[in-house]
């Protein structure tokens, strides 16, 4: 059973279209994650709330916006997709707020199909 | 920079055979080391981790050991089942930075 819980589990939409990605963790964690897999690769970091700030990989491009309403929630609003956006996002949690402990605990993912 | 290199799949097993797969890292520091398992179709589970040299992590009969001298996390398993088939991930984190991983090992084990 994962504590990490993301909505919705399928997700498909057009490049007009704006959705978010939702989840939420239920172990106390103060560090939240998101990532995005592609096939038969690693997950890549795409966006990191900490110490209530956020961290961004610059290499991910703005039509992704993360949103941390409090620090058991974690959004991703999409907009403007391209097809190659395509991919499972995974949300992650880890204890951090110097209750340390790095190893990560991740949702079942969101898989995601831009058309 | 730091990084992490597991052996490239995939790794083809029968019913009950062991099981190595071998992660080597490079990094400043002592990070903690991690591997992460995903099944078809899931997102990543822990499956064990260490946070320092000579620590033995287990869970579920895998087991590995955090080698300083060889910066190595080698994953081992003593009689592998079908359900092990999957992807397995190794995986550093250094002072609370994001998780670095390696490019993933697929596991087939038939009956």
């Amino acid at each position: 059973d994962t504590e990490v819980t993301q909505t919705p589990k399928h997700l498909v939409m057009g490049m007009t279209n704006k959705k978010s990605l939702k989840c939420e963790q239920h172990m106390g964690h103060r560090a939240m994650y998101w990532y995005k897999q592609k096939a038969k690769k690693p997950p890549e970091l795409m966006f990191v709330y900490s110490y209530e700030k956020l961290s961004i990989n610059e290499s991910v491009p703005s039509r992704f916006s993360p949103e941390c309403p409090n620090s058991s929630l974690l959004n991703l609003h999409l907009h403007a997709l391209q097809p190659e956006d395509s991919a499972l996002y995974l949300c992650a949690s880890s204890q951090d707020s110097q209750g340390r402990r790095y190893e990560q605990y991740f949702g079942p993912g969101t898989r995601l199909t831009v058309t | 920079g730091n990084s992490v290199t597991q052996m490239e799949g995939p790794v083809t097993l029968s019913e009950e055979a062991f099981l190595t797969i071998n992660c080597t890292y490079t990094a400043t520091g002592y990070p903690s080391l991690f591997w992460y398992v995903q099944y078809p179709g899931e997102g990543l589970q822990l499956l064990l981790k260490a946070t320092k040299a000579d620590d033995k992590g287990s869970n579920k009969g895998f087991e590995a050991t955090y080698r300083k001298e060889t910066t190595s996390f080698h994953l081992e398993k003593g009689s592998v089942q079908v359900s092990d088939s999957a992807v397995y991930f190794c995986a550093l984190s250094q002072a609370g930075t994001a998780l670095i991983f390696g490019k993933g090992t697929t596991l087939s084990v038939s009956s």
